[in-house]
């Protein structure tokens, strides 16, 4: 059974400051892993997919690593903003058709001005 | 593209009493649908998984007779929570897919409480 890995729960930077939250799991097997942000009460919005075959994956500030064969992930942001306060949670994904995503329980983060 | 729209986005009822939440694919045809419960400060966990016209699959744990989940169509599927009572009380979020292996497209949830 596919278990993902969160730590820490909870975080709290300086603006400016550049940051990596740690993902780990189980099973190497995956179809592709992702990164997801949730805002309180909201739904996910996803920020980084990375398929199982690729190494990472950027978009602005952020940038998603995938180490498979480790069963790990980070994700990196570049110069932090309070408005990237919110929580980052990672999911793999299985192979086939139906494959569902196992989430990790989230990373919360604090971005003070 | 790729929108799910969930509703409610909140409700409140009586022990009791059942809720139906929806989840549409506005803009594309969802052969598979996920039902997720989220805890607070807990993850994500998979109820259900269904496809377009044949039963939902559970997961583990989950009362498949008190969370009726019905996919009659590839733009709906509807979450039903029946008798719910106060430790039903927890955020409901649905995610839909095209067919294969096509990305997953999250609503924005709903949160359901019980009285």
């Amino acid at each position: 059974k596919q278990e993902v890995t969160q730590i820490p729960a909870a975080l709290s930077v300086p603006e400016g400051e550049n940051l990596v939250l740690n993902c780990s799991f189980t099973d190497s097997a995956i179809y592709n892993l992702q990164w997801f942000r949730q805002d309180p009460g909201k739904g996910l919005t996803s920020l980084l997919l990375i398929q199982s075959s690729q190494r990472e994956q950027t978009s602005g500030r952020l940038n998603a690593s995938l180490d498979k064969s480790s069963g790990r992930s980070t994700l990196y942001i570049a110069a932090s903003q309070p408005g990237d306060s919110a929580t980052y949670l990672c999911a793999v994904r299985e192979a086939g058709a139906n494959s569902k995503l196992t989430f990790g329980k989230g990373i919360t983060l604090s971005v003070r001005p | 593209g790729a929108v799910v729209s969930q509703h409610p986005s909140w409700v409140i009822c009586k022990s009791g009493t059942s809720v139906k939440i929806e989840c549409r694919s506005l803009d594309f045809q969802a052969t598979t649908m996920f039902w997720y419960r989220q805890f607070p400060k807990q993850s994500l966990m998979l109820m259900a998984t269904s496809n377009e016209g044949s039963k939902a699959t559970y997961e583990q744990g989950v009362e498949k007779d008190k969370f009726l989940i019905n996919h009659a169509s590839l733009t709906l599927s509807t979450l039903t929570v029946t008798s719910a009572h106060p430790e039903d009380s927890s955020f409901y979020i649905c995610s839909a897919k095209r067919g294969g292996d096509s990305p997953l497209h999250f609503g924005n949830g709903t949160r359901l409480t019980v009285t």
